[in-house]
């Protein structure tokens, strides 16, 4: 069974704090990607990685940034978290471009 | 910019009724349409569907695409409690920099009541 982790499942921030959303991956998958998701406006693409130290920016990538040192690791960060940035945060892998995707747990972070 | 939309957006049936969910799109260079169902964390991964007419079938759920008309839908016989969740409905597409896009839909959200 392919096992998407992400770190934390809810978490709370203030405004301008630095946060770190962790993803794992253990099925060797090549790409990884990041999501968003709001009532009302569904999964929206932030950023994904086809590749170790690759990154290419999704449908809304601003006011954040994705780190991929090692394959089966995908940060997302926000630099300067905003009340805005309230939200479901999915991560997905999947094994080749074009493939299913699988998803994580999800981390419903607050930004206060 | 590539669309997707479902409908209903949500939809309530007593257990044992049969629904059929849609989904339609408006995209370039289409690969696959793939429907996911969502409880209470990740979503789940239903079907991948590429070709047009081809029924796919697992137990009471099934799924069709269409793409001369660009939708596909998504029917559940005989519902139960437990298909109470947000579906949704994800077209992949190539993109010309020689990458993949999955573009989601809103999604809609069952609710079965007994």
């Amino acid at each position: 069974d392919v096992k998407v982790t992400q770190s934390s499942r809810y978490l709370v921030k203030r405004t301008g704090e630095k946060v770190f959303l962790e993803c794992v991956q253990d099925m060797d998958h090549e790409n990884m990607f990041w999501y968003r998701q709001d009532p009302g406006l569904g999964l929206r693409l932030i950023y994904f990685s086809y590749d170790v130290k690759m990154k290419e920016k999704g449908d809304i990538p601003e006011g954040y940034s994705v780190s991929r040192e090692k394959k089966e690791r995908f940060s997302l960060i926000l630099e300067s978290a905003s009340t805005n940035q309230t939200s479901m945060y999915l991560c997905a892998s999947s094994s080749f471009q074009g493939s299913i995707q699988y998803f994580g747990a999800g981390t419903r972070l607050s930004v206060l | 910019e590539d669309k997707v939309v479902q409908s209903p957006l949500s939809l309530v049936v007593h257990e044992g009724d049969t629904v059929t969910l849609n989904c339609s799109y408006e995209v370039t260079n289409f690969r696959s349409l793939l429907w996911y169902k969502q409880e209470k964390k990740a979503p789940t991964f239903l079907f991948m569907l590429t070709s047009s007419g081809i029924e796919k079938k697992s137990g009471r759920l099934s799924s069709i695409l269409d793409k001369k008309e660009l939708s596909s839908i998504l029917n559940i016989t005989a519902t139960q409690t437990g298909d109470s969740a947000i579906y949704l409905c994800a077209v992949l597409t190539f993109s010309g920099a020689g990458s993949y896009q999955l573009t989601f839909g809103k999604g809609t959200k069952l609710s079965v009541i007994p």
